[in-house]
């Protein structure tokens, strides 16, 4: 099946300080990307869905200055955390779909912000 | 709004025995609906999925049916195995696509030999 990564799959960062975090499509165009967020024991929330090449469509109440996305190309995409602080350490997954339009999703990033 | 509720977990079982994972969803109009799962250390893949009442989705011994009428898509097994042990999300599209699907808790399996 068609594979996703996700880079870097842990980081500590302090805060105040940006992270990058990148989502890449290995096999397959990635028409559509989602980028998701799952604080523990809690369900998969969705931030925001980008397409190619056109802005991102973030959901109500996820800050777009705060969670930027790009999706530059086909095979990937990346979303920073802006200044971050404690209370945005979770866990970042994302997911892309192509022509099937099933999403495949990325094995997520932890990120712990002291 | 549209959710999903899955039973809470974790559910341990013994190997070779029946699992039933309860999912339920509020939505308006006619979602598609899914099933995830997560094993550790890799990304959520897709199981099985229904876009229509009635349809029964299944793959690698695991199925579930679409019930419209008690807006449920339980997730089974006749007899689980010890690889089966991961974490399983319901989900649905609330636009029938595989676009914006919203998720439930997760359940987690632990199956012993």
């Amino acid at each position: 099946g068609a594979v996703v990564s996700q880079h870097p799959s842990r980081v500590i960062c302090k805060s105040g300080t940006s992270v990058k975090i990148e989502c890449r499509s290995l096999d397959f165009q990635a028409t559509t990307m989602f980028w998701y967020r799952q604080f523990p024991k809690q369900s998969l929330m969705l931030m925001a869905t980008s397409n190619e090449g056109s802005k991102a469509t973030y959901e109500q109440g996820v800050e777009k200055d705060k969670f930027l996305i790009n999706h530059a190309s086909l095979t990937l995409s990346t979303l920073t955390v802006t200044s971050a602080h404690p209370e945005d350490s979770s866990f970042y997954i994302c997911s892309a779909s192509g022509e099937s339009e099933t999403q495949y999703f990325g094995p997520g990033t932890r990120l712990l912000v002291l | 709004g549209d959710s999903v509720t899955q039973m809470e977990g974790p559910v341990t079982l013994s190997e070779e025995a029946f699992l039933t994972i309860n999912c339920t969803y509020t939505a308006t109009g006619y979602p598609s609906l899914f099933w995830y799962v997560q094993y550790p250390g890799e990304g959520l893949q897709l199981l099985l999925k229904a876009t229509k009442a009635d349809d029964k989705g299944s793959n690698k011994g695991f199925e579930a049916t679409y019930r419209k009428e008690t807006t449920s898509f339980h997730l089974e097994k006749g007899s689980v195995q010890v690889s089966d042990s991961a974490v399983y999300f319901c989900a649905l599209s609330p636009q029938g696509g595989s676009e914006k699907l919203v998720f439930g808790k997760g359940t987690k399996l632990t199956v012993n030999p």
